[in-house]
């Protein structure tokens, strides 16, 4: 099956600096990916789409210059949070399109915790 | 704009029951796409069950049913047999026919008891 992975899983780093949370396709290719952020108890939401080759497409709301994603190729997109905050701390979740017969389907990486002190 | 609403924050049932999650979507297109989303405590996101919104039958992966009501705009999933392993989150999903993004309900938090 479509098996995405992410590092790191967990992640801890001080307010100010840069962290980058990376998103693998392991057994597929995936034009397409998505980064999600999830609180505590609460849904997923959408930050941006992002495509290989091209510039990311970002949700309403969220700040392109702080959350830079990067999808240098096929099997890998990457997210930097930038000058990280106390206030960035959250569960990052990607996912990869990919096509299963005649329909698009979402398989989930296993998510990254990050806190920022 | 599409929305995807759970009513019921937690809900729990015993081992071997059965139990109904509800869920209802507003949309104005007539293709598009539903899915139940599992999150046990790993945070692993697992595709439960998805149905096509031009297929009048329900969906069903075994134990997994749903009850697809388009003219209501209702999308629920119904677990038989429940097993201790059915304890998650429960996200409720829509896709547009010509999007690829999916829209989230704020989840459903099941206990299967022993």
């Amino acid at each position: 099956g479509a098996v995405v992975s992410q590092h790191p899983s967990r992640v801890i780093c001080k307010s100010g600096t840069s962290v980058k949370i990376e998103c693998r396709s392991l057994d597929f290719q995936a034009t397409t990916m998505f980064w999600y952020r999830q609180f505590p108890k609460q849904s997923l939401m959408l930050m941006a789409t992002s495509n290989e080759g091209s510039k990311a497409t970002y949700e309403q709301g969220v700040e392109k210059d702080k959350f830079l994603i990067n999808h240098a190729s096929l099997t890998l997109s990457t997210l930097t949070v930038t000058s990280a905050h106390p206030e960035d701390s959250s569960f990052y979740i990607c996912s990869a399109r990919v096509r299963t017969g005649t329909l698009y389907e979402q398989y989930f990486g296993p998510g990254t915790r990050l806190t920022v002190t | 704009a599409q929305t995807v609403t759970q009513s019921q924050p937690e809900m729990s049932v015993q081992e071997a029951e059965t139990v109904t999650l509800s869920c209802t979507y507003d949309t104005s297109e007539s293709n598009y796409y539903l899915f139940w989303y599992k999150q046990p405590p790993s945070r692993q996101m697992i595709l439960v069950i998805r149905q096509e919104a031009y297929k009048q039958q329900n969906a069903t992966e075994n134990r997994f049913s749903v009850n697809f009501q388009k003219a209501a705009k209702s999308f629920s999933l119904k677990i038989s047999d429940s097993q201790l392993g059915d304890t998650a989150m429960y996200f409720c999903a829509f896709r547009g026919g010509s999007n690829y993004k999916l829209t989230f309900g704020k989840g459903t938090l099941l206990t299967v008891n022993p």
